[in-house]
C-alpha cells in the first residue's frame, strides 16, 4: 500500500541554520507529492508540491524535488528563521483515489 | 471569507457520551474528509466522501460515523466517546480529487 515515511524529530536549528527533512515514500502509480506546515495552534496549510517526477515545489524560500529514483521528496530551506517554527508533514496523493496520505511529522524548533 | 469551518474547536466529552463534529465549506468542493492527528502517527483519514450522498471509509473508521446530506456540509458522529479517540480532527476539502485540499483549524476532543 501507499505509505510515506519521515524524519523523526524534534529538530532544533539555530536562525540562519540549514535546514534538511527527510521524507521517502511507498506508493503505487504516479502519485503527487506534497509537504504541509502546521503553525502552533493552527491547521495544515500547503507548503509546496510536485506533481511528477524532477519537478521542483518551492515557496517561502522551502523547496523540495521529486525523486522518483530515490522515491524521496525531502525539504530544504537554506536559511532558516524563528518565524520557520512549525510541524511539517510529507504526504503523497494518488489521484486514483485521492486521499491523502500522511507522514507522521516532524517539529521544527528554530531558536533565536 | 471562503473556507472551511470546524465547530466546536475544543470538546471535553464522558466516556459513553455522544456528540458531531461539525465541518462545513463554501467552495462548492465536492470532495471532503475527516482525519484524526495524533503525536507520532501523522494524521489518518477516517472517512471521505465524494460528493452528496456518497462516503466512504478510510484507514480508521471505527467509531465514527458519517452522512453528506449537501455538498456543504460533513459532519463526524461519536456514537459512544472512547478515550482512544482522544485527538484533534481535521475536515479537508478540495473541489475534486486532483485538486488541493483545503483544511479546517481543527477540533481538539478529550475523551475523559
Amino acid at each position: 500500500g501507499n505509505s510515506v515515511t519521515q524524519m523523526e524529530g524534534p529538530v532544533t536549528l539555530s536562525e540562519e541554520a540549514f535546514l534538511t527533512i527527510n521524507c521517502t515514500y511507498t506508493a503505487t502509480g504516479y502519485p503527487s507529492l506534497f509537504w504541509y506546515v502546521q503553525y502552533p495552534g493552527e491547521g495544515l496549510q500547503l507548503l509546496l508540491k510536485a506533481t511528477k517526477a524532477d519537478d521542483k515545489g518551492s515557496n517561502k524560500g522551502f523547496e523540495a524535488t521529486y525523486r522518483k529514483e530515490t522515491t524521496s521528496f525531502h525539504l530544504e530551506k537554506g536559511s532558516v528563521q524563528v518565524s520557520d517554527s512549525a510541524v511539517y508533514f510529507c504526504a503523497l496523493k494518488n489521484n486514483q483515489g485521492g486521499k491523502l496520505i500522511f507522514g507522521q511529522g516532524t517539529e521544527l524548533s528554530v531558536k533565536p | 471569507n471562503a473556507g472551511v469551518t470546524q465547530t466546536p474547536k475544543f470538546q471535553v466529552l464522558k466516556t459513553g457520551q455522544s456528540m458531531t463534529l461539525q465541518c462545513a465549506q463554501d467552495m462548492n468542493h465536492e470532495y471532503m474528509s475527516w482525519y484524526r492527528q495524533d503525536p507520532g502517527m501523522g494524521l489518518r483519514l477516517i472517512h471521505y466522501s465524494v460528493g452528496a450522498g456518497i462516503t466512504d471509509q478510510g484507514e480508521v473508521p471505527n467509531g465514527y460515523n458519517v452522512s453528506r446530506s449537501t455538498t456543504e456540509d460533513f459532519p463526524l458522529r461519536l456514537l459512544s466517546a472512547a478515550p482512544s479517540q482522544t485527538s484533534v480532527y481535521f475536515c479537508a476539502s478540495s473541489y475534486s480529487i486532483t485538486r488541493d485540499y483545503t483544511f479546517g483549524s481543527g477540533t481538539r476532543l478529550t475523551v475523559v
